[in-house]
Parts: C-alpha cells; structure tokens; sequence
C-alpha cells in the first residue's frame, strides 16, 4: 500500500520568508495529491491540490509542485504571514481502492514568527 | 462545498460503554469516510461508508469495533463500542463527490474515555 512521508516535522520562520515543506509518496500509481492546513482545535481545511497529470500550480501565496519521476511533492508558502502558522498534512490517493485510499504524512507543525 | 456537521461535538465516556456520532451534509454525496486523529497526530482513515451496503474497512480497524451505517447519501453514523481509554481520539468525518475526488472534513467529536 501507499506509505507518505513529510519534511519537516516542525519549521520555524520568520514573517515574511518563505516555508517550504516536501512530501514522498511509494506507490507510483497514486495521482492525487490534496495539502490540507489544519488550525489548532479545527478541522483539515484544504489549502491547494495536484494530480499526476500538472507539474505545478499555483494560488496567490501558495504552490504546490510535482515531481512524479522521484515521487515527491512540495509546498511553497511565500511572504509567510502569522495566521499561516498551523499543522500542514499532504496526502496521496493511491490508484487502488476504487479511488477511496487517502494516505496522510504526518505533518508538518508551522511557526511564522512576528 | 458541502456544510459537514457532527454530532457530538465531545464527550467524555466511561470505559465500557459505546458512543454513536452522527455526520451530516447539506447535500447529497456519493462518498463518506471516518477518520480517527490521535493527539498530536496525522489522520488515519477507519472505514469508508457505502450506501446501502457494509462499510469497508481499512486493515487494523474491525466491524465489531467501529460499526457503522449509511441510510442514505447525506447521513452516517460511526460508533465505538466498549470504549477503552485508547479510543481517546478524535473522530473525523469526510465527504468527496466521487472516487478520486477532493476530501471535504467535518469539525470532528473530541471523545475522551475514562
């Protein structure tokens, strides 16, 4: 089955730089590949996504790329902001499972400091 | 996006016992799915909810444990039974409109077993 794992496990920067946070992923048949942003005491809230077939997009402070080859996605935040400080999960959907399998890293705790 | 409720929104329970929670969408979708987010860490999914058929269950979670129903397409219920102070979690709920689709959480029910 697919196995994710995340890097960082905690990042510290300071307002205004950049965060950057990477994912790999096994299973090279897996296509989907949603980041969620979750708040202390909130629910995952989804932030950007990415499927197999785009090497990158983009939302206003926020990117994701892909790179399906070494099986390894990442998150870009730029002009970090205080309110951007929260647990980052990525995950993938595997293939299999009739599209149902959401594998999750186990995140990545954020810290903008004013 | 859909509006996810659950109910409860937390509860503290006796060892023992069993607990029902309830997820509802304002809308029809064809996907349902419980999560159980342990303190300080990632989400891993129980089960996937089919209408009108048994829940499919992800290895290291069993019916007995975790039953849970799917009347119709905008409601089910996960319940834990005889609850252990391991079962202290918290329980997610998600909705996707298809296979392969994006993962829409529900605020959660904070259990906590004595």
């Amino acid at each position: 089955g697919e196995n994710v794992e995340q890097h960082p496990s905690t990042l510290s920067v300071q307002e205004g730089d950049s965060a950057v946070i990477k994912c790999t992923y096994s299973d090279s048949a897996s296509n989907y590949f949603p980041w969620y942003k979750q708040e202390l005491g909130k629910r995952p809230q989804l932030i950007i996504d990415i499927r197999s077939n785009v090497g990158e997009k983009k939302d206003q402070r926020i990117a994701v790329t892909l790179n399906k080859t070494a099986k390894h996605f990442s998150l870009h935040i730029t002009e970090t902001q205080p309110e951007d400080s929260a647990v980052y999960f990525c995950a993938a959907l595997g293939a299999d499972n009739y599209g149902q399998n959401f594998v999750f890293g186990p995140g990545t705790r954020l810290s903008v400091l004013p | 996006s859909a509006v996810i409720s659950q109910k409860p929104s937390r509860d503290i329970c006796q060892r023992g016992t069993s607990l029902t929670i309830q997820c509802q969408v304002d809308s029809q979708v064809t996907m349902m799915f419980w999560y159980r987010q342990q303190p300080g860490q990632s989400l891993t999914l129980i089960a996937t909810a089919n209408q009108g058929s048994e829940a499919t269950y992800e290895s290291g979670f069993v019916i007995d444990k975790f039953p849970i129903s799917r009347p119709n397409l905008t409601f089910s219920t996960l319940t834990v039974s005889n609850m252990s102070p391991e079962d202290s979690s918290i329980y997610l709920c998600s909705v996707a409109q298809g296979p392969y689709d994006t993962q829409y959480f529900g605020p959660g029910t904070r259990l906590t077993v004595l």
